[in-house]
């Protein structure tokens, strides 16, 4: 079946850090790909998409690429900030039906 | 212009009793989902309307969840006979067809039900 496995939270990293979060998925055919974020006390919001092979998504300062032959679409930013600590949902999205299928969430809390 | 909303934002109830969620999504907007959020994990989906019809409601658990949108505007989730495993959030999102199955879905605030 479809299934999408993010990596571990919470992830904890100083202001102007490195961040990748890691996400990758199993599904049959070729899905479109997600990132979505909660910030604290808000409702789900997209921050970006991918909907083929070798796209890239971008959005905020954060990047994904769809990577077919990993199965992955790991979240990365160069630098970041105190205001993008939240939870961070990887997802992909079937053409059929449009129910999208999200992973466990990553908690990540970044700290000035 | 008005996001997605869903009423109440909390509610708590007695095991057995039955309950309404309600969502409104953003006006013109003809898809509408259902997911739930348990603590600490990502949302699974419930039901996907398509206008007034159910398109897919292969996530709902059990015949104890039933949904529906008979103007194709509004959406009620109704839980009968409610068991303390269902306490979770409950979410709505709606999506607008212009932009394809792979469109934006926006996502409500959240019904946070807790059964006792």
């Amino acid at each position: 079946g479809n299934s999408v496995t993010q990596m571990e939270g919470p992830v904890t990293l100083s202001e102007e850090a490195f961040l990748t979060i890691n996400c990758t998925y199993t599904a049959t055919g070729y899905p479109s790909l997600f990132w979505y974020v909660q910030y604290p006390g808000e409702g789900l919001q997209l921050l970006l998409k991918a909907t083929k092979a070798d796209d890239k998504g971008s959005n905020k300062g954060f990047e994904a690429t769809y990577r077919k032959e990993t199965t992955s679409f790991h979240l990365e930013k160069g630098s970041v900030q105190v205001s993008d600590s939240a939870v961070y949902f990887c997802a992909l999205l079937k053409n059929q039906g449009g129910k999208l299928i999200f992973g466990q969430g990553t908690e990540l809390s970044v700290k000035p | 212009g008005a996001g997605v909303s869903q009423t109440p934002s909390n509610k708590v109830t007695e095991k057995g009793k039955y309950v309404e969620l309600r969502c409104d999504p953003i006006s013109g907007h003809t898809a509408l989902y259902w997911y739930r959020q348990s603590l600490g994990q990502g949302p699974e989906f419930l039901i996907y309307f398509q206008g007034t019809g159910a398109a897919d409601d292969s996530g709902l658990p059990n015949d104890r969840f039933f949904a529906v949108r008979p103007e194709g505007s509004v959406s009620t989730l109704k839980i009968q006979r409610t068991e303390r495993g269902d306490s979770a959030v409950y979410l709505c999102a709606s999506r607008s067809v212009a932009g394809g199955p792979a469109g934006e879905q926006f996502f409500g605030p959240g019904t946070r039900l807790t059964v006792l």
